[in-house]
């Protein structure tokens, strides 16, 4: 089974921040937490990962609360090219077993 | 380009036949991983391959096998093909531990089953 669960669907509008939560309950010592991207027809694409607090790069930010239950995937200013899947994966420190949850479509609408 | 190439990117063929797909992981990574999506569906994790030995195992059909070879590049065999089997076929390939953690993934192969 998947180690994660997302909400299945969202929708928002060019412009503004979209949050995306995703639940682990049990996330253990060693995981760590990763997004990823995917568009139709292509392969997930590396969005951001962290361990603990928050992370922040040059296309997102991730939340992450003390106790790693959840984390938050934070897109500042969508635009409809944003569009897509957005995948949880919770794994160890040296990946093993990679099992990618359901995902959430993320629509973005002009 | 993440690196990791699969070929054949399209192959349709017969039920009942048998296919190979292939996956090249990127430069010094050990870890090769497959995964099944099927139209519309998420990703089905079926197995990883860590430096040629299998690590993890998924929700792999008996009827498919794979293996991952001492140059790292690894085939994944899916035999007595079923119209359901239909579906793009992903590697991903990764580091381990703290060289790196991110999933490089392939453009896929589509496997098609008349």
């Amino acid at each position: 089974l998947a180690k994660t669960t997302q909400p299945i669907s969202m929708d928002s509008y060019e412009g503004q921040e979209v949050n995306i939560t995703c639940s682990h309950n049990n996330i253990a010592t060693n995981d760590y937490i990763t997004w990823y991207q995917q568009f139709p027809s292509q392969g997930p694409r590396f969005i951001i990962q962290g361990y603990k607090t928050k992370v922040t790069n040059e296309v997102a930010s991730l939340f992450i609360p003390a106790d790693r239950k959840s984390s938050t995937l934070s897109l500042p200013r969508v635009s409809l090219s944003d569009t897509a899947v957005y995948y949880c994966l919770v794994g160890d420190d040296n990946n093993n077993d990679m099992r990618f949850g359901a995902g959430t479509r993320l629509t973005v609408k002009p | 380009d993440s690196g990791v190439t699969q070929t054949p990117k399209h192959l349709i063929t017969a039920t009942g036949q048998r296919v190979t797909l292939r996956c090249s992981p990127r430069s010094g990574d050990l870890s090769v991983y497959w995964y099944q999506q099927s139209l519309d569906q998420g990703l089905q994790f079926l197995i990883q391959y860590y430096n040629g030995e299998e690590r993890a195992k998924g929700n792999i059909l008996e009827r498919f096998s794979a293996q991952q070879f001492p140059d790292l590049h690894s085939e994944l065999n899916l035999s007595s093909l079923e119209l359901g089997d239909s579906a793009l076929y992903f590697c991903a390939s990764s580091e381990s531990g703290s060289r790196g953690r991110e999933l490089f993934f392939g453009e896929g192969s589509r496997l098609t089953v008349l």
